[in-house]
């Protein structure tokens, strides 16, 4: 199994809402990431996690909050977003973090549009 | 921390001709160079990538050059296909790490039939 598979595809929330963001992977990956990707952009790093720890926020606003319940899984949550929030959301992973981690397998992406 | 630099961002070649991609990066201690293709309304796929101990790789149709002294790497696709046409984005990191990519804006390859 080489996916990592991503749900839901297709979000809409209003900006009071409460939603969350679902990615898994059984590769054996230690290294779980969320990328927000914005139209006819590159793919900007959000968060990383290292066996199950937070080891990047890349300076994040607290609205959006990542959470690593296992080893396989990933989930973003998200509250009170604004519509530039609207963007397509990447999980990805890699065997592991930093040293020779090799290659990123990228999910297919929740598209978010926040009204 | 890193910048990187891709050109062009649209190329238009006609089937069959080749396409060249340029990046350059700005931290010497950059070490590794992934390429990732991204299709329209679908997930970045890497296609190749390199490290800095060597100067050119290949696979198929598809090589990476780079120029540690310069500091700029290349994809090279001959042959082109119409299954070619996507965003191409190049990217850099330290220690070979995922975590620390840095990507370039991307380039729209466009092949013409």
């Amino acid at each position: 199994d080489t996916e990592v598979t991503q749900t839901p595809k297709h979000l809409v929330m209003g900006m009071t809402n409460k939603k969350s963001l679902k990615c898994e992977q059984h590769m054996g990956h230690r290294a779980m990431y969320w990328y927000k990707q914005k139209a006819k952009k590159p793919p900007e790093l959000m968060f990383v996690y290292s066996y199950e720890k937070l080891s990047i926020n890349e300076s994040v606003p607290s609205r959006f909050s990542p959470e690593c319940p296992n080893s396989s899984l990933l989930n973003l949550h998200l509250h009170a977003l604004q519509p530039e929030d609207s963007a397509l959301y990447l999980c990805a992973s890699s065997l592991f973090s930093g040293g020779a981690a090799g290659e990123l397998f990228f999910g297919e992406g929740s598209r978010l549009t926040v009204l | 921390g890193e910048n990187v630099e891709q050109h062009p961002s649209t190329l238009s070649v006609q089937e069959g001709d080749s396409a060249v991609i340029k990046c350059t990066y700005s931290d010497s201690a950059s070490n590794y160079f992934p390429w990732y293709k991204q299709e329209l309304g679908k997930r970045p796929q890497l296609i190749i990538d390199i490290r800095s101990n060597v100067g050119e790789k290949k696979d198929q149709r598809i090589a990476v050059t780079l120029n540690k002294t310069a500091k700029h790497f290349s994809l090279h696709i001959t042959e082109t296909q119409p299954e070619d046409s996507a965003v191409y984005f190049c990217a850099a990191s330290k220690g070979g790490g995922a975590d620390g990519l840095t990507f370039g804006k991307g380039t729209h390859l466009i092949i013409q039939p």
